[in-house]
């Protein structure tokens, strides 16, 4: 039972578009997103947050808005860029202040940008 | 500041063994977590550790332990390998304030 979604595997976009990651979650007692940008041979590598008490959290080229009724979030990258390609998790706790330790994953979406 | 690193980066066991790994959070983290990477089920939790103490655990059986040692360092054991325990096994520290940082992992096989 996947509490947290990524519906699309994959997702191709051109140099300097707009690139939009989805995510969805199952679980209303999720208080904390994350997403994560992973290569191939490395660690995930933390991009940005956002709390369910707002409903954006912008960070330069990378903006996550969150719509807690529909238990749905997004990650947009504006302008996209070719060292962008790589998978993309979404990520959630239950609490935010607590434990960070305990994250729960979507099963992650390929982005490729094309020059 | 030095990143989380892991050891050994890469592994190969036959079934049946054991198997510990390594890893040393970033300084001054005391919160380490281990995850499971796999094509089939992505990453998942396998348990986290906070001051030599397990804080959280994810639904792996008792095969996967863990412990933390007071310097924060933290190592993960797998006994009795399967075949389905080969992954990437990725460590993550965090200080309590924004994301985990993940190290590069260790590639596990099991022939």
């Amino acid at each position: 039972d996947q509490q947290v979604k990524q519906n699309s595997p994959s997702l191709s976009v051109q140099e300097g578009r707009i690139s939009i990651l989805n995510c969805d979650y199952t679980n209303s007692m999720f208080d904390y997103f994350l997403w994560y940008k992973k290569y191939p041979a490395e660690g995930p590598t933390f991009l940005i947050s956002i709390s369910s008490i707002k409903d954006k959290n912008e960070d330069g080229r990378f903006t996550v808005f969150l719509n807690k009724s529909a238990k749905h979030l997004s990650l947009h990258i504006v302008p996209s860029q070719p060292g962008d390609s790589a998978v993309y998790f979404c990520a959630a706790l239950p609490g935010y202040g607590g434990s960070q330790g305990n994250l729960i994953f979507g099963k992650g979406t390929k982005l490729s940008v094309k020059p | 500041k030095a990143g989380v690193t892991q050891t050994p980066r890469y592994l190969i066991k036959t079934r049946g063994q054991q198997v510990t790994l390594s890893c040393s959070p970033i300084s001054g983290h005391r919160s380490v977590s281990w995850y499971q990477q796999t094509p089939g089920q992505g990453l998942q939790f396998l348990f986290e550790y906070f001051s030599e103490t397990q804080r959280n655990k994810g639904n792996f059986p008792g095969r996967f332990s863990g412990r933390q040692f007071s310097n924060s360092r933290s190592e993960m054991n797998v006994s009795t390998l399967e075949l389905g325990d080969s992954a990437l096994y990725l460590c993550a520290s965090s200080s309590g304030v924004g994301g985990q940082y993940f190290g590069p992992g260790t590639r596990l096989t099991v022939t």
